[in-house]
């Protein structure tokens, strides 16, 4: 079976641009979160959703939106591109909305680099 | 507030050495999940263990073991004979159960085994 792919695998963007990551999930998985990873630090959350609906949201601007689709595939969005925006993106998926007993499946990642 | 600390940020051994990561969590939930996350250099979170608040037994699986001490908050990783495969950033995480899915990282522990 196919794990979370998350798509680019990196991308370089100019400020004030926009930008859209994809990310499937694994078969039958009906939940999708994201993080956000600056380089040296841990992961910070950014957005969960379940059965295409918003489930929570981190302490992120509203630069930052999400959706997920009919087939569980999920969009991260962010507006208005900052500098510190550049980070590492990860996709994590589960078959519900709470931390499953063989934890959170996350993706490879898409590297953003905002200049 | 939830919050993980992870306090050593960089941990250096000769393979076969013992090494202990420590990790230390704060919440006021009483039923919570404990995980820890290995990410080598391609980036991807790698899920290794995951406790629930009311299962304070140790765990040991092959070279890694685990040791919950709720009284401490704390959630420490243990790996016995360590290798140079071992090297990594490891996660220590935290998920609450009234926030669903979110998951609350540490800063990590960059493990570094030299031959």
């Amino acid at each position: 079976d196919a794990g979370v792919t998350q798509s680019p695998t990196h991308l370089i963007k100019t400020r004030g641009q926009h930008v859209t990551l994809r990310c499937s999930p694994i078969s039958g998985h009906k939940s999708v979160s994201w993080y956000q990873q600056v380089l040296g630090q841990g992961p910070q959350f950014i957005f969960q959703y379940y059965e295409k609906e918003e489930r929570g949201r981190g302490n992120f601007p509203d630069r930052f939106s999400a959706r997920q689709f009919p087939n569980y595939s999920s969009e991260l969005n962010v507006n208005a591109l900052l500098l510190g925006d550049s980070a590492l993106y990860l996709c994590a998926s589960s078959p519900g909305r709470f931390p499953p007993s063989g934890g959170y499946t996350f993706g490879s990642g898409t590297r953003l680099t905002v200049v | 507030a939830q919050k993980v600390t992870q306090a050593q940020t960089e941990i250096s051994v000769v393979e076969k050495e013992d090494v202990t990561l420590d990790c230390v969590y704060e919440t006021r939930d009483t039923t919570y999940y404990l995980f820890w996350y290995k990410q080598p250099p391609s980036g991807e979170l790698v899920f290794l263990i995951r406790r629930n608040s009311f299962d304070e037994q140790n765990e040991i699986s092959g070279r890694y073991s685990w040791n919950f001490q709720k009284s401490t908050s704390s959630f420490n990783f243990t790996i016995t004979a360590s290798q140079v495969v071992d090297s990594a950033v490891y996660f220590c995480a935290l998920s609450d159960y009234n926030q669903g899915g979110k998951l609350i990282f540490g800063q990590g522990t960059e493990l570094s085994v030299k031959p």
